[in-house]
């Protein structure tokens, strides 16, 4: 195991609603990244947080928000779901921003109806 | 275009057999290069990187073409056990957020 949690594993929304996600990162890691994977294609990269600070974002509206604490552990935050929202959401830590292997969590399954 | 493309598959393929999967990426900047793979349901892991003087890790081997922009990995003697998702990923080329941009992934049956 990678040692990246994530909560919760499933949830179920419906449109019009808001979600927060969850990412504990591997113990000594300073940054995290989300991606979004849609049924059938690859991830995409939503945001990076580095210390604390949004260090890259990806080409997501800006109602997919994040938060990282103190700790490294970081948020995800998504107003106003959608139907295309539907996505299995990762979350990965690493240490360092650039080049550093970049390890997953189980991720969490979000429907929205 | 895709930055990352990858053939989707799905390959089946008998036990034993020898399979090349091939990915092209769009930006010639690009920086790092991996194949990770992907169960069913689960999260994605490395499964190698790759550099452009190839490289092996026991039954697989990953090669890059800088010129050409294009990645790719052989199984030889495939397993029941590789049958999973094999996502080509790339790191962008410009600034140091160490964005992946990942393939589509192409899927692999293998079967007894």
């Amino acid at each position: 195991e990678t040692g990246v949690t994530q909560s919760p594993t499933h949830l179920i929304k419906t449109r019009g609603q808001q979600v927060t996600l969850r990412c504990s990162s591997q113990s000594g890691h300073n940054t995290v990244s989300w991606y979004q994977q849609a049924l059938g294609q690859g991830p995409q990269f939503i945001f990076q947080y580095y210390r604390e600070e949004e260090n890259g974002r990806g080409n997501f509206p800006p109602r997919f928000s994040g938060l990282q604490f103190p700790n490294y552990s970081s948020e995800l935050n998504v107003n106003a779901l959608e139907l295309d929202d539907s996505a299995l959401y990762l979350c990965a830590s690493s240490l360092g921003a650039g080049l550093n292997e970049q390890f997953f969590g189980p991720g969490t399954r979000l429907t929205v109806l | 275009r895709k930055e990352v493309e990858q053939d989707p598959g799905p390959f089946n393929v008998p036990e034993g057999a020898t399979v090349a999967f091939n990915c092209t990426y769009s930006n010639s900047a690009s920086q790092s290069f991996f194949w990770y793979r992907q169960d069913c349901r689960k999260e994605p892991k490395l499964l190698m990187s790759v550099y452009s003087s190839g490289n092996e890790d026991g039954r697989f081997t990953a090669q890059l073409n800088r010129a050409s922009q294009y990645i790719s990995l052989l199984i030889r003697d495939s397993k029941l056990s590789d049958s999973a998702t094999y996502l080509c990923v790339v790191i962008g080329g410009s600034g140091n957020t160490g964005k992946l941009i990942f393939g589509q992934g192409t899927t692999l049956q293998v079967k007894p």
